[in-house]
């Protein structure tokens, strides 16, 4: 049962435009929300995170949106660089416990 | 600082040998959890070690896994008896706080089973 679902296995963007990735989840518990990004041969690294208490968390180039009724968020970043060529992973942690639950991932790609 | 270090890198065994993988973890991180990444699959979580509590060992799939931890450093995953779908790459993270601090991973460790 896959309680977090990143539908867009892969995304291609031009250089400068918004990318962004979306990921929905069905697990009612979850109360904070992760995106990580990996680069091949390396372990992904932290991006940005999201309280249930809101709706919105900026941090420079990105911003992570939360929809609880529709138990959707996404990720934009705005703009696209080449480095922002990654997979990357959105995670939920379930409210009581402290595991995280990460989806399949989306592999974005940067065209110059 | 160093971050969080996993050895081997590569790992390649035989059906049916029993493996040992190693994560040193970021120094003054009490939290300590495994994954592992099946190709072309998301991260699934194995096991978390908090500080001296029990570890939630709810993701193991197997009793052919199991994890120790040494106090707040070093930890072990072991596999024994290994099959060709313990074939995954096992990564390792550390967080200061459990899941709402950010976790810091290794680069893993690819193990194939042959």
């Amino acid at each position: 049962d896959q309680q977090v679902k990143q539908n867009s296995p892969s995304l291609s963007v031009q250089e400068g435009r918004i990318s962004i990735l979306n990921c929905d989840y069905t697990n009612s518990m979850f109360d904070y929300f992760l995106w990580y990004k990996k680069y091949p041969a390396e372990g992904p690294t932290f991006l940005i995170s999201i309280s249930s208490i809101k709706d919105k968390n900026e941090d420079g180039r990105f911003t992570v949106f939360l929809n609880k009724s529709a138990k959707h968020l996404s990720l934009h970043i705005v703009p696209s660089q080449p480095g922002d060529s990654a997979v990357y992973f959105c995670a939920a942690r379930d409210f009581g416990n402290e595991k995280l639950t990460f989806g399949t991932g989306t592999r974005l790609t940067i065209i110059p | 600082g160093a971050g969080v270090s996993q050895s081997p890198s590569n790992k390649v065994t035989e059906k049916g040998k029993d493996v040992e993988l190693r994560c040193d973890p970021i120094s003054g991180h009490t939290a300590l959890y495994w994954y592992r990444q099946r190709l072309g699959q998301g991260l699934e979580f194995l096991i978390y070690f908090q500080g001296n509590s029990a570890p939630d060992k709810s993701g193991l799939p197997s009793d052919r896994f199991s994890a120790e931890r040494t106090g707040e450093s070093v930890s072990t995953l072991t596999i024994q008896r290994t099959q060709q779908e313990d074939s995954a790459v096992y990564l390792c993270a550390s967080s200061f706080q459990g899941a709402t601090s950010p976790l810091h991973f290794g680069n893993g460790t690819r193990l194939t089973v042959t």
